[in-house]
């Protein structure tokens, strides 16, 4: 296991459903983020985990978004009655020390489609 | 608010020519890293290289540099000898003040020409 995994790698759900992405980052990463990609745009921060705590969730779009880490690996981001605008893609990184210097290893990310 | 402006939403290049990205950003700090990444079509980020602003050395790693004006807020990168495999999008990044999050400019997507 090289490398963060992401799951699903593709999941279509109809407005309204709830959704949850999984994250398995890096063995021994503390460190573990989320990101969106719209299309066409840059990335845009969601959350950040160090171990199992968020001290940073102040991207989260609105409350039908949560995130939980747990056993300081594992991350499920969820997304309560999905939207349109919900769509798009959702990366996930981890890194191996609180840090700024650290670089993030991301994730093939999980694109999201709300029909 | 903190920034990262990339101007170019795309370039093209030829294949064994050189092309260099702009990227300026916006901080209050003195030290700190900046970050380039590229993201091929699979949708992994890749991070390609990494500067220290209290570095005034410029980073290489192998056919890519940056140009970085730390006065100006300037962070440009230069890829030497194109290849096909480096068409894909490549963002600059920077963590934000007083916290951990990285923050990204909006890509500029590389096209290479055979």
């Amino acid at each position: 296991g090289a490398g963060v995994s992401q799951s699903p790698s593709n999941k279509v759900t109809e407005k309204g459903k709830d959704v949850e992405l999984r994250c398995d980052p890096i063995s021994g990463h503390t460190a573990l983020y989320w990101y969106r990609q719209s299309l066409g745009q840059g990335l845009e921060f969601l959350i950040y985990f160090q171990g199992n705590s968020a001290p940073d969730k102040s991207g989260l779009p609105s409350d039908r978004f949560s995130a939980e880490r747990t056993g300081g690996s594992v991350s499920t981001l969820t997304i309560q009655r999905t939207q349109q605008e919900d769509s798009a893609v959702y990366l996930c990184a981890s890194s191996l020390a609180q840090g700024r210097s650290s670089p993030l290893h991301f994730g093939n990310g999980t694109r999201l489609t709300v029909t | 608010a903190q920034t990262v402006t990339q101007s170019q939403p795309e370039m093209s290049v030829q294949e064994a020519e050189t092309v260099t990205l702009s990227c300026t950003y916006d901080t209050s700090e003195s030290d700190y890293y900046l970050f380039w990444y590229k993201q091929p079509p699979s949708r992994q980020m890749i991070l390609v290289i990494r500067q220290e602003a209290y570095k005034q050395q410029n980073a290489t790693e192998n056919r890519f540099s940056v140009n970085f004006q730390k006065a100006a807020k300037s962070f440009s990168l230069k890829i030497s000898d194109s290849q096909l495999g480096d068409a894909a999008m490549y963002f600059c990044a920077y963590p934000q003040g007083g916290s951990e999050k990285l923050v990204f400019g909006k890509g500029t997507k590389l096209t290479v020409n055979p």
